[in-house]
């Protein structure tokens, strides 16, 4: 069964730090681009950032670039958010979601349970 | 940025009714547009791509059209458990981007 399971959310000061994790199993996840999603409370999704297979291609949203970095360790089949000078408006639930393909078609899923980060003093 | 705006925000429907959620992006994406079905506390599922592309598992009573800037979601007839938020999405850019939502509630 393919899987992701986020870690590492939780409260944390505006101008801190956090790192999330996503474990990923029953694919070959080196295989795979992957991508972080978030969503405010009671708000829509908001991709956050992307990472190819090999680590070669990353992309950020402007809402996060130069502050958050995104990366993967396919030994491990994990993925990676570093999260730095944390806002309030960066108060989400973080989801990590698999990029599937077909043909040049490219779409979400799966997508793993979330992990949420509340900044606030 | 490619702007993706749904309509409506909010839809009121009852079971067995057929519904129709639409989606415009600001510029053509071909068809590079996916839907999302997202249940309260849960992670968001999908299950159209590639605007027409039924995902494998999802009822055959959901369906996709539209090409360029104008999409359609479908559902021919409503069932319980389809009450939820459903999101477009643009993958002509990697820049990925969402609608904000239709929120489909039971009349």
């Amino acid at each position: 069964e393919v899987q992701l399971v986020e870690s590492g959310g939780g409260l944390v000061q505006p101008g801190g730090s956090l790192r999330l994790s996503c474990a990923a199993s029953g694919f070959t996840f080196s295989s795979y681009n992957m991508n972080w999603v978030r969503q405010a409370p009671g708000k829509g999704l908001e991709w956050v950032s992307s990472i190819s297979g090999g680590s070669r291609t990353i992309k950020y949203a402007d809402s996060v670039k130069g502050r958050f970095t995104i990366s993967r360790d396919n030994a491990k089949n994990s993925l990676y958010l570093q999260m730095n000078s944390l806002r309030a408006e960066d108060t989400a639930v973080y989801y990590c979601a698999r990029l599937g393909s077909s043909g040049y078609d490219n779409w979400f899923d799966p997508w793993g349970q979330g992990t949420l980060v509340t900044v606030s003093s | 940025d490619i702007q993706m705006t749904q309509s409506p925000s909010s839809l009121s429907a009852s079971v067995g009714d057929r519904v129709t959620i639409t989606c415009r992006a600001s510029q053509t994406i071909n068809t590079y547009l996916n839907w999302y079905q997202q249940k309260p506390g849960k992670a968001p599922k999908v299950v159209i791509y590639g605007a027409t592309s039924l995902q494998s598992g999802v009822p055959s009573r959901f369906s996709g059209s539209g090409s360029g800037t104008d999409f359609t979601l479908t559902i021919s007839s409503l069932q319980p458990e389809d009450f939820a938020t459903y999101y477009c999405q643009q993958s002509y850019s990697t820049s990925y981007t969402f609608g904000q939502g239709t929120n489909l509630e039971i009349k």
